[in-house]
């Protein structure tokens, strides 16, 4: 019973940017946003977190809207290599749940 | 060298044996833990181990019994197998825990497939 809710797919084309949305409707005053990903066969992977202002590093961006109840993960260019399931997850001092989470399919 | 590493990466066995997986991370962090992805790939905590103390531990059966010799190290063993353990093992370390650090990354190891015939 993960607090997130994610689409369960998206596509996207080589080279172009993807919106990743997240809703946590329910998100409490001390939750920060994680985003992890889990390419094919692998562990997951840290990509970025936040807790109220937008968060840029040299994997994406995240940006949290105002009221904090959704967020988007954004890969500015997509690459094969992106293909992968992306999990948005709350976290607070003792969670860390992870739903279904998005898979991503990037098209030559 | 590999942050979190996981042995073996694959095992498959009967039901009813026991069996263990070892975890070893070399980034000096204080918090271990390891999750199971069921067939429907939803990932679960079972486990977190800080400084070689047991502070989470899920409703997980007691069948499962995590051990830390030291802080680098958090193996788990798994008695008596049962056709429903089968699934995917991920260890993780984090510098902090979850009761400790809440904007802490976690570093994964690659998992261990387990299928119990």
């Amino acid at each position: 019973d993960a607090k997130t809710t994610q689409p369960n797919s998206m596509e996207s084309n080589e080279e172009e940017p993807v919106h990743l949305p997240c809703n946590h409707s329910t998100i409490s005053g001390t939750d920060y946003i994680h985003w992890y990903r889990q390419l094919p066969s692998q562990g997951p992977e840290y990509v970025i977190h936040g807790l109220t202002s937008n968060v840029n590093n040299r994997m994406a961006s995240l940006a949290i809207a105002e009221d904090r109840k959704s967020s988007t993960l954004i890969l500015h260019r997509a690459t094969l290599r992106d293909a992968a399931v992306y999990y948005c997850i709350l976290r607070d001092d003792n969670d860390m749940r992870f739903g279904a989470g998005t898979r991503l399919t990037v098209k030559p | 060298d590999t942050a979190v590493s996981q042995t073996p990466k694959y095992l498959v066995t009967q039901m009813g044996n026991d069996k263990s997986i070892k975890c070893e991370q070399n980034l000096g962090h204080d918090t271990m833990y390891w999750y199971k992805q069921d067939s429907k790939k939803f990932l679960k905590i079972m486990f977190s181990y800080n400084n070689k103390e047991l502070i989470i531990n899920e409703t997980v059966p007691n069948r499962f019994s995590p051990k830390s010799p030291d802080k680098a190290h958090l193996n788990l063993h798994i008695n008596s197998l049962e056709l429903g353990d089968s699934a995917v093992y991920f260890c993780a370390s984090s510098q902090g825990g979850l009761a400790g650090g809440i904007g802490e990354t976690q570093y994964f190891g690659p998992g261990t497939r387990l299928l119990v015939l």
